[in-house]
């Protein structure tokens, strides 16, 4: 079945540096979103990509989608401590219903 | 509060025992996603329902069912427990289609002794 990786698993960064995590598949994606989890909360709907190529931004997180539309990634500039949670991909290919999680990668602010 | 209701939120059980979860999604979505999240783990897909019929299916045991009523709330029904079913058990709605987020409810975290 599609499987969606997500690399780092867990990213350890002082506040301040920049930090990005990669999505990729091994199927090509007809879009994607991004999800954000606080520890003890639930997940968050970030943004959806749709375009191959397609680059958005939100303050300071930048979402890209891969020009083959198989990998995405999403970039936070000067992180924050309020950034600490799990950022979750999810990913639909064409004919589906339903969005494939990522495995998560766990981000940590040192202040 | 993200609009998705779920009860209860804590559910301590015993092996071999069936319980429900119940799921009332945001006003106006249509389609009612579970998932199941263990212990640092991803999110595993259940089963979507859309508008009160099933529309895709997940890695869901036979021993888990659910459905989606015609008032659009949604049950996820859990038998013959076992230790490995220990797990947060979220709900998500949407509008419908993928051109859409999902909003999560706050899940449900099933203990299984």
């Amino acid at each position: 079945g599609q499987q969606v990786m997500q690399i780092p698993q867990y990213q350890h960064v002082q506040e301040g540096e920049d930090f990005t995590t990669y999505c990729n598949s091994s199927t090509t994606l007809s879009n994607i979103q991004w999800y954000k989890q606080r520890p003890g909360g639930h997940p968050v709907f970030l943004i959806q990509l749709v375009k191959s190529g397609e680059v958005k931004k939100q303050k300071r997180l930048t979402f890209q989608f891969g020009e083959a539309k198989k990998n995405s990634s999403l970039h936070i500039t000067a992180t924050q401590t309020t950034d600490v949670g799990t950022y979750f991909c999810a990913a639909s290919t064409s004919g589906t219903y339903k969005y494939i999680f990522g495995t998560g990668t766990r981000l940590k602010v040192l202040a | 509060d993200s609009g998705v209701t779920q009860t209860p939120k804590h559910l301590i059980t015993a092996t071999g025992q069936r319980v429900t979860l119940r799921c009332s999604p945001r006003s106006g979505d249509l389609s009612v996603y579970w998932y199941q999240q263990s212990l640092d783990q991803g999110l595993q897909f259940l089963i979507q329902y859309y508008n009160g019929e099933e529309r895709a299916k997940g890695n869901i045991l036979e021993r888990f069912s659910a459905q989606q009523f015609p008032d659009l709330h949604s049950e996820l029904n859990l038998s013959s427990l076992e230790l490995g079913d220990s797990a947060l058990y979220f709900c998500a709605s949407s509008v419908g289609g993928l051109g859409y987020g999902y909003t999560f409810g706050s899940g449900t975290r099933l203990t299984v002794v």
